[in-house]
């Protein structure tokens, strides 16, 4: 049975730095792309960008390059998501989702449980 | 603001069937697959129908998807009180490099 199990609510102030993780199982975690999602308080998904682990290849939206970094342990199947200066405007819930396989057409077909990350001074 | 255009609500009396319906363009829904899932929040988003119309194992044949251009629509049939969700329609954007979603549609049973 393929899961994917998130790290836990995070409350963080202006300027902080966080990593929040998405450990996968019942897959071959280096055979799948694995990435994140974004949705704001009452808004829907936005894709952030995702990593293949077995090469470490990784490819973010436009919107958050720069902002974020994704990264993936092997040795422990976890993919992470990390800021090095939290805003406010980073409040938002974040799930992580595989793709259904290594190559085109893509979709996310196993999604996380979704970390709830609240940036407030 | 979504790239793909859903209604922000629906809803439907038990056993009825309800449609919502997922717009968007032609580096989208337009040259693309359209997805649907399923999100009880504070739970993992489901899969509810992939390539435009196929169910992945499980997924009751009361969910059926349809794509025509660039539009597309889930509809429910036979609506159950634990259908109450919200569904996110999604596809594969050719100018992103990425999958877009819609806004979402919170679907009540009444």
């Amino acid at each position: 049975e393929v899961q994917l199990v998130q790290s836990g609510a995070e409350v963080k102030k202006p300027g902080e730095s966080l990593k929040i993780s998405c450990k996968g199982s019942g897959y071959s975690f280096t055979s799948y792309w694995i990435g994140w999602v974004r949705q704001m308080p009452g808004k829907g998904f936005e894709w952030v960008g995702v990593i293949y682990p077995g090469d470490s290849d990784t490819r973010y939206s436009p919107s958050f390059e720069g902002q974020v970094i994704i990264s993936a342990d092997r040795s422990i199947n976890t993919a992470y998501l990390q800021w090095s200066s939290l805003k406010a405007s980073d409040t938002a819930m974040y799930f992580c989702a595989k793709y259904n396989s290594g190559s085109y057409p893509y979709y996310f077909d196993f999604w996380g449980q979704g970390t709830l990350i609240t940036v407030s001074s | 603001q979504s790239v793909l255009t859903q209604p922000p609500s629906a809803s439907g009396t038990p056993g009825q069937r309800v449609t919502i319906s997922c717009s968007g363009g032609s580096s989208n829904i337009g040259g693309n697959y359209v997805y649907w899932y399923q999100h009880l929040p504070g739970t993992a988003p489901k899969l509810l129908i992939y390539w435009n119309n196929q169910r992945p194992s499980g997924v009751p044949d009361r969910f059926s998807g349809y794509k025509s251009g660039t539009s597309a629509s889930l509809a429910i049939s036979g609506l159950r009180s634990e259908d109450e969700a919200d569904y996110y329609c999604a596809a594969w954007d050719d100018s992103l490099g990425g999958p877009v979603f819609g806004g979402g549609t919170r679907l009540t049973v009444l």
